[in-house]
């Protein structure tokens, strides 16, 4: 498709266990961010890549999450033992150029549910 | 430290009347600022931005303002119609920051037909 595309859709998982989430951005998009949503909150910065690197990663709130993009398009954010307090919509987003002067694309998000 | 405030949860208005929706933010670093619209289930959608060097934007029905002074923003749509019901939140960053935008929590606008 053309848009930006997240699986899964939802991830009901335990409390301790290893989560990934993808996210396929639009085609030629250098620029790839995920946010995180909690329940009446804005989207929640926590990592920002240009290219194959993390050029911002100073959201993640611990090292219990990490995010790769190795061949500069798709990502995969990876939530190590995970917690109840993790539980909210995980949204990726692309951009064309160096980010913050041009428009986000948002996927639909991930539901991630810890319980 | 919320750096992009929208204080107001929600607002209803009705159809044909114009809708104001206002956004603060406290880091003078901020210079680009854009305007999002978030129906259920789905990401957010770009609506209309802003760069610092211009006080006022306008696409068809929708207008950003934008007061450096006062380090405020607001959205106005004019005529508001029933399917601009939705979550709209505004996001700020800093050209010559570190390219992450940051997010207000969000105005649920309610057009009644």
């Amino acid at each position: 498709g053309a848009g930006v595309s997240q699986t899964p859709s939802n991830k009901v998982t335990e409390k301790g266990k290893y989560v990934e989430l993808r996210c396929d951005p639009i085609s030629g998009h250098t620029a790839l961010y995920w946010y995180r949503q909690s329940l009446g909150q804005g989207p929640e910065f926590l990592i920002y890549f240009q290219g194959t690197g993390a050029a911002d990663d100073s959201g993640l709130p611990n090292d219990r999450f990490f995010a790769v993009r190795p061949e500069g398009s798709v990502s995969t954010l990876k939530i190590q033992r995970t917690e109840r307090g993790d539980s909210a919509v995980y949204l990726c987003a692309s951009s064309q150029g160096a980010g913050n002067t041009g428009e986000l694309f948002f996927g639909e998000g991930s539901r991630l549910t810890v319980l | 430290d919320q750096q992009v405030k929208q204080n107001s949860p929600s607002l209803s208005v009705q159809e044909g009347r114009i809708s104001i929706l206002n956004c603060d933010y406290t880091n003078s670093m901020f210079d680009y600022f854009l305007w999002y619209k978030k129906y259920p289930a789905e990401g957010p959608t770009f609506l209309i931005s802003i760069s610092s060097i211009k006080d006022k934007n306008e696409d068809g029905r929708f207008t950003v303002f934008l007061n450096k002074s006062a380090k405020h923003l607001s959205l106005h749509i004019v005529p508001s119609q029933p399917g601009d019901s939705a979550v709209y939140f505004c996001a700020a960053s800093a050209v010559s920051g570190t390219y992450k935008y940051i997010f207000g929590t969000g105005t649920r606008l309610k057009v009644l037909a």
